[in-house]
C-alpha cells in the first residue's frame, strides 16, 4: 500500500514568507508526528497528533510554527514569517497508535531553504 | 527528559568488516529501542527494535541487544556491504506512541 506522502518535496522561500508544508499519513494510521532535521541538531520532534485528542505542541521551536491535521487524516504545518534558521528538512511520520505497536512510517520529507 | 547517545561518526569501514555503532539512553520510563537508517536519498526506514530487556532486535544482518542494566542498544553487523552506506539513528520512545527521541546519527561509509 502507499506509504507516508510529503509536499513539496523541496520549498525555496525568502526570508519573511509563510510556508505550508503538507503530509498525508497511511490510511487508518491515528498518529501523526512532525520532526525537522537539521545539520548540528539532528532529528527534533515538533509536534503529535493522536486521534480526536489534543496535539503535543511541546516541540515546536516558536509560536510561528503551527500545525492542524484535518479529519483525522492529512496534516499541515506551517512557518509563519520564516527564517533562515528555520531552513531544514520536515519529516512526517505516521504510527498506529495502538499500545504496544509504535513503529513509526516516515514520509521522504521536505527540503525547506529559506533565504 | 528523556535522551539517546550514540557514538559520532563518520566511520569508515572496508567491506566486510565488523562493524559496531554504540548507543546508550537515559529514560524516566520502560522506553521501545529502535534503529533506523537513512539511505543517500531516501527517508528514514526502520531497520530493528526492541521492546522490552534482552530483546534482540535483527533485520538484513544487523543485530542489536536492549540491555537494561547497561542502557544500551548497540548496533552490531559482522560483515558489511557497500550497500549499507548510510546514516544510522538510534532512537527510543518512552511510552506507547509517543514520538522518537533519536540521536544524532552515525554516518556509515563502507568502501569496495
Amino acid at each position: 500500500g502507499a506509504g507516508v506522502s510529503q509536499s513539496p518535496s523541496n520549498k525555496v522561500t525568502e526570508k519573511g514568507k509563510d510556508v505550508e508544508l503538507r503530509c498525508d499519513p497511511i490510511s487508518g494510521h491515528t498518529a501523526l508526528y512532525w520532526y525537522r532535521q537539521s545539520l548540528g541538531q539532528g532529528l527534533e520532534f515538533l509536534i503529535y497528533f493522536q486521534g480526536n485528542s489534543a496535539p503535543d505542541k511541546s516541540g515546536l521551536p516558536s509560536d510561528r510554527f503551527s500545525a492542524e491535521r484535518t479529519g483525522g487524516s492529512v496534516s499541515t504545518l506551517t512557518i509563519q514569517r520564516t527564517q533562515q534558521e528555520d531552513s531544514a528538512v520536515y519529516l512526517c511520520a505516521s504510527s498506529l497508535g495502538r499500545a504496544g505497536n509504535n513503529e513509526q512510517f516516515f514520509g521522504p520529507g521536505t527540503r525547506l531553504t529559506v533565504l | 527528559g528523556d535522551s539517546v547517545t550514540q557514538m559520532e561518526g563518520p566511520v569508515t569501514l572496508s567491506e566486510e568488516a565488523f562493524l559496531t555503532i554504540n548507543c546508550t539512553y537515559t529514560a524516566t520510563g520502560y522506553p521501545s529501542l529502535f534503529w533506523y537508517v537513512q539511505y543517500p536519498g531516501e527517508g528514514l526506514q526502520l531497520l530493528l527494535k526492541a521492546t522490552k530487556a534482552d530483546d534482540k532486535g535483527s533485520n538484513k544482518g544487523f543485530e542489536a541487544t536492549y540491555r537494561k542494566e547497561t542502557t544500551s542498544f548497540h548496533l552490531e553487523k559482522g560483515s558489511v556491504q557497500v550497500s549499507d552506506s548510510a546514516v544510522y539513528f538510534c532512537a527510543l520512545s518512552d511510552l506507547g506512541n509517543t514520538p522518537l527521541v533519536f540521536g544524532k546519527g552515525t554516518r556509515l561509509s563502507v568502501i569496495a
